[in-house]
């Protein structure tokens, strides 16, 4: 994972439960990003964060939460209010406007039980 | 904002015969491409990248891709390809200026299966 590291990698959730996904990395880069994955539907993007005690809502945020209290984490939880969190969850960082492309941990498979 | 257009969600192909992934992009603004590989359950591993320069640029595992502007295309090759190369291809975008703040725009995907 290039010093990206994603856990569980594979998590199960009753229906009305909270979750909480795991994002974690040693390469001090500044940009982290969470994607949700959909088969057919590409990735699209939850929730990103550029800097410490920062963080913007992306395309699909409704339903998630995030913190960025420490530079290395950025975990996101997956609400009850989520009506459809069935998912493969893909975290990324990238360093400067994006011109590096992102390295991804490997993910997280979430299914609702 | 950038949208991309991944223009098959599936292509077969024998073993050693070249390929072509097709990937089309709109945008307002100077652009930034790139193509990934999934394998599955695991995360995206970047295949090759255009910022600038040389149209033609070439990637990992043999890949290349071809930059073209007035087609607004990024289009991903191989001239031949292994049973390992069977995975599923992602194009993406991002503006060249940083208004973005980094974000890249994926296309829906191509499944590539190389047969024997």
């Amino acid at each position: 994972d290039g010093g990206i590291t994603q856990s569980p990698k594979y998590l199960f959730r009753k229906e009305g439960q909270n979750v909480t996904l795991s994002c974690e990395q040693n390469l001090n880069h500044d940009a982290m990003y969470w994607y949700r994955q959909d088969p057919g539907q590409g990735l699209r993007l939850i929730y990103y964060s550029q800097i410490v005690n920062d963080f913007q809502k992306g395309d699909i945020a409704e339903g998630y939460s995030v913190s960025r209290e420490k530079k290395e984490s950025f975990p996101l939880t997956v609400t009850s209010a989520q009506k459809n969190p069935t998912a493969f969850y893909l975290c990324a960082i990238t360093t400067g406007t994006g011109h590096n492309g992102y390295t991804f941990g490997s993910g997280t498979r979430l299914t609702v039980v | 904002a950038q949208s991309v257009t991944q223009l098959d969600s599936q292509v077969p192909v024998f073993e050693e015969a070249p390929v072509e992934l097709r990937c089309n992009y709109s945008s307002s603004v100077s652009v930034y491409l790139f193509w990934y590989v999934q394998y599955p359950n695991q995360g995206l591993q970047l295949l090759l990248k255009y910022l600038s320069g040389s149209t033609l640029v070439k990637g990992i595992n043999g890949f290349e891709a071809e930059f073209n502007k007035s087609q607004t295309s990024f289009h991903l090759r191989k001239p031949s390809v292994h049973i390992s190369d069977t995975a599923e291809y992602f194009c993406a975008v991002t503006d060249a200026g940083g208004t973005s703040y980094g974000k890249l725009t994926f296309g829906q995907g191509t499944i590539l299966t190389v047969h024997p």
